[in-house]
């Protein structure tokens, strides 16, 4: 079964520093890997999404992710933050094995200080 | 519309009642999920609906929760006596197919309060 890891409960960061939040799979073969957003009290966005080819993945709002075979990751980082980044972010694995259900991390709980 | 929504936005109901929740997908979009977020939790899959087949129902979390879609469009969540535990805040979404690599568009969701 596939199953997908977000160590960090809530990470901090000051307006203007780098950002990486790390996301953690698990599935035998290639998954397709998802990061959404979920900003107070909406549903979620699509940040960016990976299924083949260029292991590095740009999205929107100056995000990217990177998918790396050998360690089951797929982080995302934006190298300069904005007060408006500060939501919850989720790492999502597509459905595998036939499945067409997605499985969610738990989140990740952004917050900026200016 | 242009996006998912959900009807209401919130709702508070009292342990032992029943509610219904709604959902409008985006349209043309065949496939529409259903989850429960929970306080400091991840998405809990409930049902996931495709076009015409038997909706895959194995995420609800109890015979008190049903769902049904009308005519490939609109789907409804129903939770009949409601308990606190029920408590949380209940996503829907959808995409325009049912693969696993389609983008999932999502509702702002409904906050179910129990008390």
């Amino acid at each position: 079964a596939q199953s997908v890891t977000q160590p960090d409960i809530h990470i901090t960061v000051s307006e203007g520093a780098s950002l990486e939040l790390r996301c953690n799979y698990s599935y035998g073969a290639t998954p397709y890997l998802f990061w959404y957003v979920q900003s107070p009290g909406q549903g979620l966005q699509l940040l960016l999404k990976y299924f083949s080819g260029d292991t590095l993945v740009q999205g929107i709002k100056g995000f990217e992710a990177e998918f790396k075979r050998s360690q089951s990751s797929f982080n995302l980082r934006k190298p300069s933050v904005h007060w408006s980044d500060a939501a919850e972010y989720f790492c999502a694995v597509g459905g595998t094995g036939g499945s067409y259900i997605p499985t969610f991390g738990r989140g990740t709980s952004l917050i900026v200080h200016p | 519309g242009a996006g998912v929504s959900q009807s209401p936005s919130n709702k508070v109901t009292e342990k032992g009642k029943d509610v219904e929740l709604r959902c409008d997908p985006i349209s043309g979009h065949t496939a529409l999920y259903w989850y429960r977020q929970s306080l400091g939790q991840g998405l809990e899959f409930l049902i996931y609906f495709q076009g015409n087949s038997a909706p895959d129902k194995s995420g609800l979390p109890s015979d008190r929760f049903s769902a049904e879609r009308t005519g490939g469009s609109v789907s409804t969540l129903t939770i009949q006596r409601t308990q606190q535990e029920d408590s949380a805040v209940y996503l829907c979404a959808s995409s325009s197919g049912g693969l696993a690599n389609n983008e999932q568009f999502f509702g702002p969701g409904t906050r179910l309060t129990v008390l």
